[in-house]
């Protein structure tokens, strides 16, 4: 089955400064990947996504690089902010079944300092 | 538009019993699934249910089940309750077509003691 790997497992960072988390994944069928969001309390919620056709996406502040070759993923953010803190989640799943049965890496806690 | 409603929000048990716990999908979702999140371990994915069939199974014992009703609606029912199932179970409807974005409720924390 699939795997996700996510690093860093914490991250510190300063208000303004660019935060990047990378996830690698084993299988190759996978050509889905989004992004979660988890704030304390809530329940994780999607920012990005990026599909197998395509090599990155931009939205507003944050951005996700996808290497099919290399099996590996990344989030950027940049000029961040306060509210940025919280846990991130990269996942994977075969486009072609249903999102239903995604595979998660096990989190980055990202914490923006003022 | 209302979210994806699960309940309760917390509980506690001791070991041996079991619980049962609900979600209710956005409306127009046929798609459900459960997800056992613990510290460290990210979100493991029980199983997923789309038209009242199981169609997705992770790797967990017997003990977890599922299922769902004509109106998506969902529970998830653990048996014999162990300490290791001490974790926030969260439900996550879709439209349940392939690919697409998961919408997930805001958990239940079990804690068994």
């Amino acid at each position: 089955g699939e795997n996700v790997e996510q690093h860093p497992s914490t991250l510190s960072v300063q208000e303004g400064d660019s935060a990047v988390i990378k996830c690698t994944y084993s299988d190759s069928a996978s050509n889905y990947f989004p992004w979660y969001k988890q704030e304390l309390g809530k329940g994780p919620q999607l920012i990005i996504d990026i599909r197998s056709n395509v090599g990155e996406k931009k939205d507003q502040r944050i951005a996700v690089t996808l290497n099919k070759t290399a099996k590996h993923f990344s989030l950027h953010i940049t000029e961040t902010q306060p509210e940025d803190s919280a846990v991130y989640f990269c996942a994977a799943s075969p486009y072609n079944t249903n999102a239903g049965k995604s595979t998660f890496g096990d989190g980055t806690t990202l914490t923006v300092k003022p | 538009k209302a979210g994806v409603t699960q309940t309760p929000r917390y509980l506690i048990k001791t070991r041996g019993q079991q619980v049962t716990l609900s979600c209710s999908p956005i409306s127009g979702h046929r798609s459900v699934s459960w997800y056992q999140q613990t510290p460290g371990q990210g979100l493991q994915f029980l199983f997923e249910y789309f038209s009242e069939t199981q169609r997705n199974k992770g790797n967990f014992p017997g003990r977890f089940s599922g299922r769902q009703f004509s109106n998506s609606r969902s529970e998830m029912n653990v048996s014999t309750l162990e300490l290791g199932d001490s974790a926030l179970y969260l439900c996550a409807s879709s439209l349940g077509g392939v690919g697409g974005e998961l919408f997930f409720g805001e958990g239940s924390r079990l804690t068994v003691l």
